[in-house]
């Protein structure tokens, strides 16, 4: 049973460009949810996804988008770089009525922006 | 607004010996408390929670304590292991047995727990 995958796991990008990341949520899960981890800092919620919808948005600016598709994967799309977008990018899936318990996380993607 | 507070940033300890991670919060909403541990380029695997109508849960080597007057919670892992060594961090959820709330983290916690 494949848990949560995330691509890439390593990626740069300059200043402005844009960057999309990619997660599959582990089998039977239907909702994801994307979180930043910057150096020395917990993850930080941006948003999550059910029914491909938005659902929940934590305090992160429109440049930070995403999308769910109907296989329940997930995209996060975040424009118009800045450094400060430099973190580890966490993908989480769980059941929509499951317990908080139940949350798994993926091996998460790192953002470097130069 | 950190409501999620993990003021050790570090911790060390010998084999065999207890470890005792603590975290503080500020938000009353908060009722279903996690802990996560994680190893460098891993995600943060569930470790253990504790409802807010309990004040202990025990899962063999590790016990979470809730002492909610005091917006406290601790981690105590008993005895200590090499392998434990890990980020801890402490996460809170607003919205008990519902993974559809978000979870706030703490900054984390570096166990190192030394042979």
């Amino acid at each position: 049973d494949a848990g949560v995958t995330q691509s890439p796991t390593h990626l740069i990008k300059t200043r402005g460009q844009q960057v999309t990341l990619r997660c599959s949520p582990k089998s039977g899960h239907d909702t994801v949810s994307w979180y930043q981890q910057a150096l020395g800092q917990g993850p930080q919620f941006i948003f999550q996804y059910y029914e491909e919808e938005e659902r929940q948005r934590g305090n992160f600016p429109d440049r930070f988008s995403g999308h769910q598709f109907p296989n329940y994967s997930s995209e996060l799309n975040v424009n118009a770089l800045l450094l400060g977008d430099s973190a580890l990018y966490l993908c989480a899936s769980s059941l929509a009525r499951g317990p908080v318990n139940t949350i798994y996380f993926g091996e998460g993607s790192w953002l470097t922006v130069v | 607004d950190q409501q999620v507070k993990q003021n050790s940033p570090s911790l060390s300890v010998q084999e065999g010996r207890i470890s005792i991670l603590n975290c503080d919060y500020t938000n009353s909403m908060f009722d279903y408390f996690l802990w996560y541990k994680k190893y460098p380029a891993e995600g943060p695997t569930f470790l253990i929670s504790i409802s807010s109508i309990k004040d202990k849960n025990e899962d063999g080597r590790f016990t979470v304590f809730l002492n909610k007057s005091a917006k406290h919670l601790s981690l105590h892992i008993v005895p200590s292991q090499p392998g434990d060594s890990a980020v801890y961090f402490c996460a809170a959820s607003a919205r008990r047995k519902s993974s559809g709330d978000k979870l706030t983290f703490g900054t984390g916690t570096r166990l190192a727990v030394r042979p």
